[in-house]
């Protein structure tokens, strides 16, 4: 398959267990985060988002996490599957703003072990 | 329901030359985007359309370019390529421009590579 990056930090689980993929935002006026999955030859694929006047939202095993004193979010994996192997990005902007404002993070290879 | 289709999927070209690339949307979408894909800079944005005109553009050269057809349909154009140019270049759609209420749904992308 394609490769999406070569340099990416790499995050490495057992099938079953938790993942956390954290990521560092850089505006601090930022109020809407988005992450998304990128599968290998596929473009990314929307997995959840939250607004800056919340601190935590859930998705179907996925629970995201921000931390607006930090600039920090992170992603959270319940019980990772194979099939969530992919590069992960966090993306921010202004809610309401152009798309064209969103400004992705480098991403986060996690990759799953059976 | 179709979702964004990106053509070609693959294509090779030399310094030089250009290249133009075809984003079709989701049905009922009316903004495009444009992303340029990189190991070493990521996701970069690089223009956006709506209703046929250009809302939003990123830092790149004059050499990129695009545009939308009525049918929402959008293409971009890279002219006198360079090397830096090899990447996956990727179009998204949406319902609208804002972010937020509107969802970006990628393609799987167009992988150029200049040689």
């Amino acid at each position: 398959g394609e490769s999406v990056g070569l340099h990416l930090p790499t995050l490495s689980v057992q099938e079953g267990d938790n993942s956390i993929i954290n990521c560092a935002y850089s505006n601090s006026a930022s109020d809407y985060f988005i992450w998304y999955k990128q599968e290998s030859g596929k473009g990314p694929q929307f997995i959840i988002d939250i607004r800056s006047n919340m601190d935590k939202r859930q998705g179907q095993r996925v629970t995201v996490l921000l931390n607006k004193t930090v600039k920090h979010l992170s992603l959270q994996i319940a019980a990772t599957q194979p099939g969530d192997s992919a590069v992960y990005f966090c993306a921010e902007t202004s809610y309401g703003g152009s798309q064209g404002n969103l400004i992705f993070g480098k991403g986060t290879k996690l990759s799953v072990k059976p | 329901k179709a979702g964004v289709t990106q053509t070609p999927r693959y294509l090779i070209k030399t310094r030089g030359q250009q290249v133009t690339l075809s984003c079709s949307p989701i049905s009922g979408h009316r903004s495009v985007s444009w992303y340029q894909q990189t190991p070493g800079q990521g996701l970069q944005f690089l223009f956006e359309y709506f209703s046929e005109t250009q809302r939003n553009k990123g830092n790149f050269p004059g050499r990129f370019s695009g545009r939308q057809f009525s049918n929402s349909r959008s293409e971009m154009n890279v002219s006198t390529l360079e090397l830096g140019d090899s990447a996956l270049y990727l179009c998204a759609s949406s319902l609208a421009i804002s972010a937020g209420a509107n969802v970006l749904t990628f393609g799987a992308g167009s992988r150029l590579t200049v040689l």
